[in-house]
């Protein structure tokens, strides 16, 4: 079965610190996806990234980065010189390929991560 | 601006009371997915459309009713609710189902029930 924790519940940082948000996940499966969403106060889940197992390939995205480790099954998330904006509920999320060949629907989150940054 | 579009943002009725939510898109994307998701929890899936057909429903009760009378176009029917139905409900869409598919969110409607 499929698992992603956040072990964070909560970060609080004041504004242009770094920060980074750790993301565990389970999965049996050979092929399978990891994606970041936030969701600020105002209640959208934005789509951040999207890694597939086979890529284990650092990004970077302006001030965000990621952190793909399948040897510690680790997706961690990095926001550089944090700003108030970042603050919001970060949810990594995971998706698996399946025996279906991509048919697989389901989104499993973590529990979400609440980022508060100070001025 | 989401390219997902959920009206109204905020509903309040009675128990007994019908009403629906109503999600809309024009991206072209031909899965379109209903969440509920409660207070400093992460949203759980309750129907999955693919194609303008059901094709997930997450044992939910049947006083949620889904409906897609198009591609674009999804809603959630609701009667004789109950006060734990008070949450926030996502609609998201992508371009088929399948794992590597990332979903879009809409804003969602914060429902309360009386």
């Amino acid at each position: 079965a499929q698992k992603v924790t956040q072990a964070q519940t909560e970060i609080s940082v004041v504004e242009k610190e770094d920060v980074t948000l750790d993301c565990v996940y389970e999965t049996r499966d050979t092929t399978y996806y990891l994606f970041w969403y936030k969701q600020p106060p105002s209640g959208e889940l934005v789509f951040l990234i999207r890694r597939n197992s086979f890529d284990e390939q650092n990004e970077i995205s302006g001030r965000y980065s990621w952190n793909f480790q399948k040897s510690t099954s680790s997706f961690n998330f990095t926001i550089t010189a944090s700003q108030v904006v970042d603050s919001a509920v970060y949810f990594c999320a995971l998706s698996e390929a399946g025996s279906g060949g991509g048919s697989n629907y389901k989104l499993t989150f973590g529990k979400g991560t609440l980022l508060t940054v100070n001025p | 601006d989401t390219e997902v579009t959920q009206t109204p943002k905020h509903l309040v009725m009675g128990m007994t009371n019908k009403k629906s939510l109503k999600c809309e898109q024009h991206m072209g994307h031909r899965a379109m997915y209903w969440y509920k998701q409660k207070a400093k929890k992460p949203p759980e899936l309750m129907f999955v459309y693919s194609y303008e057909k059901l094709s997930i429903n997450e044992s939910v009760p049947s006083r949620f009713s889904p409906e897609c009378p198009n591609s674009s176009l999804l809603n959630l029917h609701l009667h004789a609710l109950q006060p734990e139905d008070s949450a926030l409900y996502l609609c998201a869409s992508s371009r088929q189902t399948g794992a590597v598919q990332p979903q879009h969110f809409g804003d969602g409607t914060r429902l309360s029930i009386l």
